[in-house]
């Protein structure tokens, strides 16, 4: 298996721009999650999806950022309009509920830059 | 509100020694607990895990010891070794609230020394 894939891996942007995160699961897998990661906050999480529906979206810090998962296998997260502090690396996992595999699998991550 | 909390942001040890890395919470609600290792420009990677029914689990040289009393969980790394150099992270969640959410500490950076 592939692993959780993100794209790109790196995004310098200037403040106003919009941004597109992508993000695609492991196979099989029912859960998915955005995660942001800054020296100040640590690893945080922003929203979490179950069968492609969001289930928690309380992490989502501004009405800036959005996500979508419009199917199984493809999920997006949109920063519009972007800013300096939304600066971070941020990261997509997934994970199963379905027999013992109930850990997350990271992708490598997205180093957001905006100028 | 740091619920999940690792106050070392660094460790520094010798090779061939035990490498410990301690993490404290302050939910009573969690009921699994994680610790995931990270080197530079990769994700974070699931290295081993313990339910609240338990207070220890080991695979091989990595053990986690779980506290419940005193809401505090050790990662034992025995013998360690240059490639365990990497940050570490501590995770909680509430899985029988049908949460899989996880909430994590800042990490760790453990640095091995050959």
């Amino acid at each position: 298996d592939a692993g959780v894939i993100q794209s790109p891996r790196h995004e310098v942007t200037e403040m106003g721009q919009e941004v597109t995160l992508r993000c695609k699961p492991i196979s099989g897998h029912d859960y998915l999650f955005w995660y942001r990661q800054t020296m100040m906050r640590g690893l945080e999480l922003l929203i979490y999806f179950n069968n492609n529906v969001p289930i928690d979206d309380s992490g989502m810090p501004e009405d800036r950022f959005s996500a979508k998962m419009p199917n199984a296998s493809f999920s997006t997260l949109k920063i519009q309009p972007s800013e300096p502090r939304d600066s971070a690396v941020y990261f997509c996992a997934s994970s199963s509920t379905q027999g013992s595999t109930d850990t997350q699998y990271f992708g490598p991550g997205t180093r957001l830059t905006v100028l | 509100d740091q619920q999940v909390k690792q106050n070392s942001p660094s460790l520094s040890v010798q090779e061939g020694r035990i490498s410990i890395l301690n993490c404290d919470y302050t939910n009573s609600m969690f009921d699994y607990f994680l610790w995931y290792k990270k080197y530079p420009a990769e994700g974070p990677t699931f290295l081993i895990s313990i339910s609240s029914i338990k207070d220890k689990n080991e695979d091989g040289r990595f053990t986690v010891f779980l506290n419940k009393s005193a809401k505090h969980l050790s990662l034992h790394i025995v013998p360690s070794q240059p490639g365990d150099s990497a940050v570490y992270f501590c995770a909680a969640s509430l899985r029988t609230a049908g949460s899989y959410q996880l909430t994590f500490g800042k990490g760790t950076k453990l640095s091995v020394i050959p």
